[in-house]
């Protein structure tokens, strides 16, 4: 059974820092790309980042460029988002998805609350 | 940057109706298009994606179809497990832009 699960979200203060994790199992991560997406209180999807399945490749949305660093543990099964200088506007639930190809997300965390406040 | 136009943002419609949401991209899209359905507190469930193929295990009663710029989501007969906010999404690129969503409520 495909599992993704999130962790690592929490109240923090604008301008500090927070790690998200998503360890996942159920199937060979080192073959997947996956991604972010976030969903603020009350708001539609927001897709926030991508990661190729090595690693290679990483792409974010304008609004958390410079900011967000997604990354990748293919020995732990685990996917990260460093979320650096974290605004008002970064709250949300973030949840990890496993892309099954070109980009679809076939699977899904549950999502991690981050609150900014 | 390609932007994706949901309608009707919300629909108010009966158990067993019939039930067209669409989907308009900026720019042609071809058929990279996915659909999603979400339930509150839930994560988002894949439905349908290039336009019109169903994720396995899906339920025959959701279709989708198009390509270009416009597309549609079907329920051809709503159940009351099917009211839920759907979402459309481009594919086949790095930045998986989602259009603003359709919430789907009860009449």
């Amino acid at each position: 059974e495909v599992q993704l699960l999130e962790s690592g979200g929490g109240l923090v203060q604008p301008g500090g820092s927070l790690r998200l994790s998503c360890g996942v199992s159920g199937f060979t991560f080192s073959n997947y790309a996956m991604y972010w997406v976030r969903q603020a209180p009350g708001k539609g999807l927001e897709w926030v980042s991508f990661i190729g399945h090595d690693g290679g490749n990483t792409f974010y949305a304008d609004s958390v460029q410079g900011r967000f660093t997604i990354s990748r543990d293919n020995s732990k099964n685990t996917l990260y988002l460093q979320m650096n200088s974290l605004r008002v506007e970064d709250t949300a639930v973030y949840y990890c998805a496993k892309d099954g190809g070109l980009g679809r997300g076939d699977y899904w965390g549950q999502g991690t609350l981050v609150t900014v406040s | 940057d390609i932007q994706l136009t949901q309608s009707p943002s919300f629909l108010s419609a009966s158990v067993g109706d019939r039930v067209t949401i669409t989907c308009r991209a900026s720019q042609g899209i071809s058929s990279y298009l996915a659909w999603y359905q979400q339930k509150p507190g839930k994560a988002p469930k894949l439905l349908i994606y290039g336009a019109s193929t169903l994720q396995s295990g899906v339920p025959s009663r959701f279709s989708g179809s198009g390509s270009g710029t416009e597309f549609t989501l079907t329920i051809s007969s709503l159940q009351p497990e099917d009211f839920a906010t759907y979402y459309c999404q481009r594919l086949n690129s790095y930045t998986l832009t989602f259009g603003g969503g359709t919430k789907v409520e009860i009449k």
